[in-house]
């Protein structure tokens, strides 16, 4: 079965500084990957996803991240962070089983942000 | 545009009490629909999801059931709620065309006390 490993629960980073949030991944066949945003009390938001093709994906909100086939990573990018960036983080897999695709989730990064 | 409405926001009910959380889709037809209960420190877990009317998949045997009565409705639901059933309650739908990404409804915040 497929899993994703957050293995940040919580970082906290000065605002004007770059920022690296990690996400492995476990699934035999090409992933589907995602990156989701989560403000307090609220929906998720997805920030950006990567099906296929070139393995930097751009976002919203300056976000990037790679996909590595290598190190089964999708890691989350950001050169230069804001204090609106507080949240949490969550990385996805998506498993697709004819017409019922699933989305299995990490545990979350929390991102707190310093003045 | 496509947009996803939860209700309540939040309740809070007694112990064994009965729940309905409603969700409802506009813009789309025919999307596949997902049931998705949040616990702090422990991610989303999925609970139900929906290819179309009256099809409903569980993925985690608990006192929870879904329905979808209409294509862009989904009902959580249960007739004797337990203190493990509060959490933050997520709502989400896709294209259902594979390899899509989910949106994601407001929530809602459940408390049983």
């Amino acid at each position: 079965a497929q899993s994703v490993t957050q293995p940040d629960i919580h970082i906290t980073v000065s605002e004007g500084a770059s920022l690296e949030l990690r996400c492995n991944y476990s699934y035999g066949a090409t992933p589907y990957l995602f990156w989701y945003v989560q403000s307090p009390g609220q929906g998720l938001q997805l920030l950006l996803k990567y099906f296929s093709g070139d393995t930097l994906v751009q976002g919203i909100k300056g976000f990037e991240a790679e996909f590595k086939r290598s190190q089964s990573s999708f890691n989350l990018r950001k050169p230069s962070v804001h204090w609106s960036d507080a949240a949490e983080y969550f990385c996805a897999v998506g498993v697709s089983g004819g017409s019922n695709y699933k989305l299995t989730f990490g545990k979350g990064t929390l991102l707190t942000v310093n003045p | 545009s496509q947009t996803i409405h939860q209700w309540p926001a939040t309740l809070v009910q007694p112990v064994g009490s009965p729940l309905s959380l409603e969700c409802t889709v506009e813009g789309t037809s025919n999307p596949n629909l997902y049931w998705y209960r949040q616990a702090a420190g422990r991610g989303l877990q999925l609970l139900f999801y929906s290819v179309g009317i009256g099809q409903i998949s569980s993925e985690v045997p608990q006192n929870l059931s879904a329905s979808r009565p209409q294509d862009r409705q989904f009902i959580l639901s249960s007739k004797k709620l337990l203190l493990s059933d509060s959490g933050f309650y997520l709502c989400a739908w896709s294209s259902g065309q594979g390899r899509d990404e989910q949106f994601f409804g407001p929530g809602t915040r459940l408390t049983v006390l």
